[in-house]
């Protein structure tokens, strides 16, 4: 079965760099129409999509925050990081990856989420 | 980007009501319309996508339809374990978005 887990630091000062990890079983990122998403969601508010990469390594961002976001993959380890520089407060959230099928469903496994805080 | 707009932002409800849920977006996105149910603490589950097909293991009682730029999510009888927020999600094109979420609370 797909399982996920996202992983990485719980709390992180104004302007430093956020490093996540997303580490999963039962799919490969190398099989082809496969991608995993990165989401979050700030305390009390709603989602908000991130990034995602796929199977060829087409990488899409949001808009808002890419030039603070890089996300790659290990088809190795089976991992996908994602990096968010200059953090602040306001991206305190829990962070959340998920898998999707290119052309198919998008979101259909999530893992249980990371909280991470930015504060000094 | 397509800009996603859920209707109402919240809803009080009894168990056994039918209940709808609306979601529309700024522009045409087909039937690329997903709903996901989340509960407090817990990652958001896959309920409806392709606008209208039922993810494994959701119960029937939910369904979804519309196409275009209109869709609704139905709960046709509302169960306890119902009571949560739900987002609708487009996923016609980069970058992905998410309404703001529709919270349902127990009368």
């Amino acid at each position: 079965q797909i399982t996920l887990k996202e992983s990485g630091p719980t709390l992180v000062k104004p302007t430093q760099t956020l490093t996540l990890t997303c580490t999963f079983s039962g799919f490969s990122l190398s099989t082809i129409g496969v991608g995993l998403a990165w989401i979050r969601q700030p305390p009390g508010k709603a989602l908000e999509w991130l990034a995602l990469i796929y199977w060829d390594d087409d990488k899409r961002y949001s808009p808002s925050l890419k030039s603070r976001l890089t996300i790659t993959k290990d088809t190795s380890k089976n991992q996908v990081v994602l990096t968010l520089t200059n953090v602040d407060p306001v991206d305190t959230a829990t962070y959340y990856c998920a898998h999707l099928t290119y052309g198919g469903k998008d979101f259909d496994y999530w893992g249980q989420g990371t909280l991470v805080t930015v504060s000094s | 980007d397509i800009q996603m707009t859920q209707s109402p932002s919240s809803l009080s409800a009894s168990v056994g009501d039918r209940v709808t849920i609306t979601c529309r977006a700024s522009q045409s996105i087909s039937s690329y319309l997903n709903w996901f149910q989340q509960k407090p603490g817990k990652a958001p589950n896959l309920l409806i996508y392709a606008a209208s097909s039922l993810q494994s293991g959701v119960p029937s009682r939910f369904s979804g339809s519309g196409s275009g730029t209109d869709f609704t999510l139905t709960i046709s009888s509302l169960q306890p374990e119902d009571f949560a927020t739900y987002y609708c999600q487009q996923s016609h094109t980069s970058p992905r978005t998410f309404g703001q979420g529709t919270k349902l609370e127990i009368k």
